[in-house]
């Protein structure tokens, strides 16, 4: 148990499904990130959130839509998503200052059909 | 790229032997960390090394640091079968906001 907590672990949606992944952290971090892992690929930064406030956004795809409503939460809005967006989404928080460790939840393993 | 890259992609080695993976990278850095992952599961903070350090001991974890050559070791000593996992590398690329950047990681599997 790390702290940080994502729902669900797998889900599977279709090209035309809108669904959400949502992450929680009991940690008192002030900053909460996306990331995505795909199969012999390197994890990719996709969303930086601190106090709350988006300040980073890696040239993400506008079908991925993320949401930060306060610190301990994240959510990870999906729509018309493509085959090739089928990876491990992980959800980390970190103190989001230098020198800090990451703490991440055990992902949701997303499919798309 | 601002990423780690770390070399071997797999290593396969037996219980007791010592396993060494590596780490290069692009960007100045604060500091670099590595992270192990059992297989679909989330990333777990091993060791974070300062850029003004060049060596750190956690338990049977040693892991340098030459950023002259912008590179890092992790070394793993007397494994064991449960060290079986991927280890990653991150890097703060300069940032002091806490966001990491990672690699591809190395397959580790240690036989019994």
């Amino acid at each position: 148990e790390t702290g940080v907590t994502q729902t669900p672990r797998h889900l599977v949606m279709g090209m035309t499904n809108k669904k959400s992944l949502k992450c929680e952290q009991h940690l008192g971090h002030n900053a909460m990130y996306w990331y995505k892992q795909s199969a012999k690929k390197p994890l990719e930064l996709m969303f930086v959130y601190n106090f709350k406030e988006q300040t980073e956004n890696n040239s993400v795809p506008s079908r991925f839509s993320p949401e930060c409503p306060n610190s301990s939460h994240l959510f990870l809005h999906l729509h018309t998503l493509q085959p090739e967006d089928s990876a491990l989404y992980l959800c980390a928080s970190s103190q989001g200052a230098l020198d800090t460790e990451a703490f991440f939840g055990q992902g949701t393993r997303l499919t798309v059909v | 790229s601002q990423q780690g890259e770390e070399d071997p992609q797999a290593l396969s080695i037996q219980e007791g032997e010592n396993a060494t993976m590596n780490c290069s990278y692009k960007t100045s850095i604060n500091n670099l960390q590595w992270y192990r992952q059992n297989s679909g599961r989330g990333l777990v903070h091993l060791i974070l090394i300062r850029s003004n350090e060049r060596e750190k001991h956690s338990g049977r974890l040693r892991v340098t640091l030459d950023t002259s050559k912008k590179s890092s070791s992790l070394l793993i000593t007397a494994s064991r079968a449960a060290d079986t996992a991927s280890y990653f590398c991150a890097t703060d690329a300069g940032s002091t906001l806490g966001r990491l950047y990672f690699g591809r990681g190395t397959q580790l599997t240690v036989w019994p």
